[in-house]
């Protein structure tokens, strides 16, 4: 029972665009939304995260967007750097659920 | 150190030994998790401690598997019997108190090799 799906697994973009990955989620229970940013041989490290009373939430060049009735979200990197390489996991939770959640991740290559 | 540090790094065990895994979490975070990331695949959940509460288990994929945390601060996971399907990287995370509003911060993981 996969409650957070990524359904693309790898997403190539070119340096200066804008890279869009998006994440789906089951649960209705689920209140607070959160993005990962995994490098190889390191542990994945918090990006940023939405709480389900808000439908955007932005820092810097990484914005999330949330809709709850799709149960959808998705992070926006605009510019994308070279640095920004790396697998990137959505992760959600909420009442009822507590544990932490995550999609399947998706590899972001950012060409220069 | 003001990380979740886990030891060791790498391990590399024959089929059939058991091993254990450990994690020092931020001090003063009540929560604790234990994930496992095998090749190509996601982050899967195994088993959740918050504060004196009963541990969420409901991750945990056989009853060679086990983890206890002591003192509400470091935790061991153990494998007993290992099998080839058991090597992937172990993470753990922890965080101020469960994951309502505050994020869970990750060790570097241990890579368990069994051969």
């Amino acid at each position: 029972d996969q409650q957070v799906k990524q359904n693309s697994p790898s997403l190539s973009v070119q340096e200066g665009r804008i890279s869009i990955l998006n994440c789906d989620y089951t649960n209705s229970m689920f209140d607070y939304f959160l993005w990962y940013k995994k490098y190889p041989a390191e542990g994945p490290t918090f990006l940023i995260s939405i709480s389900s009373i808000k439908d955007k939430n932005e820092d810097g060049r990484f914005t999330v967007f949330l809709n709850k009735s799709a149960k959808h979200l998705s992070l926006h990197i605009v510019p994308s750097q070279p640095g920004d390489s790396a697998v990137y996991f959505c992760a959600a939770t909420g009442q009822g659920a507590q544990k932490l959640v995550f999609g399947q991740g998706t590899r972001l290559t950012i060409n220069p | 150190g003001a990380g979740v540090s886990q030891s060791p790094s790498n391990k590399v065990t024959e089929k059939g030994k058991d091993v254990e895994l450990r994690c020092d979490p931020i001090s003063g975070h009540t929560a604790l998790y234990w994930y496992r990331q095998s090749l190509g695949q996601g982050l899967e959940f195994l088993i959740y401690f918050q504060g004196n509460s009963a541990p969420d288990k409901s991750g945990l994929p056989s009853d060679r598997f086990s983890a206890e945390r002591t003192g509400g601060s470091v935790s061991t996971l153990t494998i007993q019997r290992t099998q080839q399907e058991d090597s992937a990287v172990y993470l753990c995370a922890s965080s101020l108190g469960g994951v309502g509003n505050t994020e869970a911060f990750f060790g570097q993981g241990t890579r368990l090799t069994v051969v």
